[in-house]
């Protein structure tokens, strides 16, 4: 089965506080890939990272960093430092065989 | 840098009533993908669509739901005959090659009243 699970559904921190949101996923195929998206309260969906499964470099973005760990098929994502402008839906996706499956993703609150 | 472009944001329309959601893909790119998320749940895969046909759809995709490439730029999702649950956010998205990202364009807002 190709599957997504964001087992955090809302987590809510005080600003600057650090924050990992967890993803582990579930595919049979060798070549995939996987991606963030933040969709903030306009609805949109902001493309953050795409990580090819032959590729398990950690990514770091600014304040935003990525760990992909193939053995636990988890790509999990950490926001440093976060800031009020990081709350929103979060979510975490696999592409294969010509779709993306999406995690039902994990509403971030950062509390001023 | 080129997007997809979807129209309108916001469309609002009666039970029972034809509706069309407009998408202009990346121009150049060969796959198009049509996804829904109803409000406060995930974003769920529809329909595929390259070479002029179908390549894949989901369960949701039933008979009232159709795709077409009328001209070279636009890519149209047309549902026959609303329910109140169809409401939701329509994503348009579009590829160049099987092995490039899929870019999504701003979503179409549905309210079925």
């Amino acid at each position: 089965a190709q599957k997504v699970t964001q087992a955090q559904t809302e987590i809510s921190v005080v600003e600057k506080e650090d924050v990992t949101l967890d993803c582990v996923y579930e595919t049979r195929d060798t070549t995939y890939y996987l991606f963030w998206y933040k969709q903030p309260p306009s609805g949109e969906l902001v493309f953050l990272i795409r990580r090819n499964s032959f590729d398990e470099q950690n990514e770091i973005s600014g304040r935003y960093s990525w760990n992909f760990q193939k053995s636990t098929s988890s790509f999990n994502f950490t926001i440093t430092a976060s800031q009020v402008v990081d709350s929103a839906v979060y979510f975490c996706a696999l592409d294969r065989d010509d779709k993306i499956i999406f995690g039902k993703g994990t509403r971030l609150h950062i509390l001023p | 840098e080129p997007e997809v472009t979807q129209t309108p944001s916001h469309q609002v329309t009666q039970m029972g009533q034809e509706v069309i959601l407009r998408c202009v893909p990346i121009s150049n790119h060969l796959y198009f993908y049509w996804y829904r998320q109803i409000l406060g749940q995930k974003v769920e895969f529809l329909v595929s669509f390259y070479n002029n046909e179908i390549s894949e759809k989901s369960e949701i995709f039933d008979d009232q739901f159709s795709v077409e490439r009328p001209d070279g730029s636009n890519f149209t999702l047309k549902i026959r005959s609303t329910k109140l649950e169809d409401s939701a956010m329509y994503f348009c998205a579009s590829r160049g090659y099987s092995n490039q990202p899929q870019h999504f364009g701003d979503g179409t807002r549905l309210s079925i009243l």
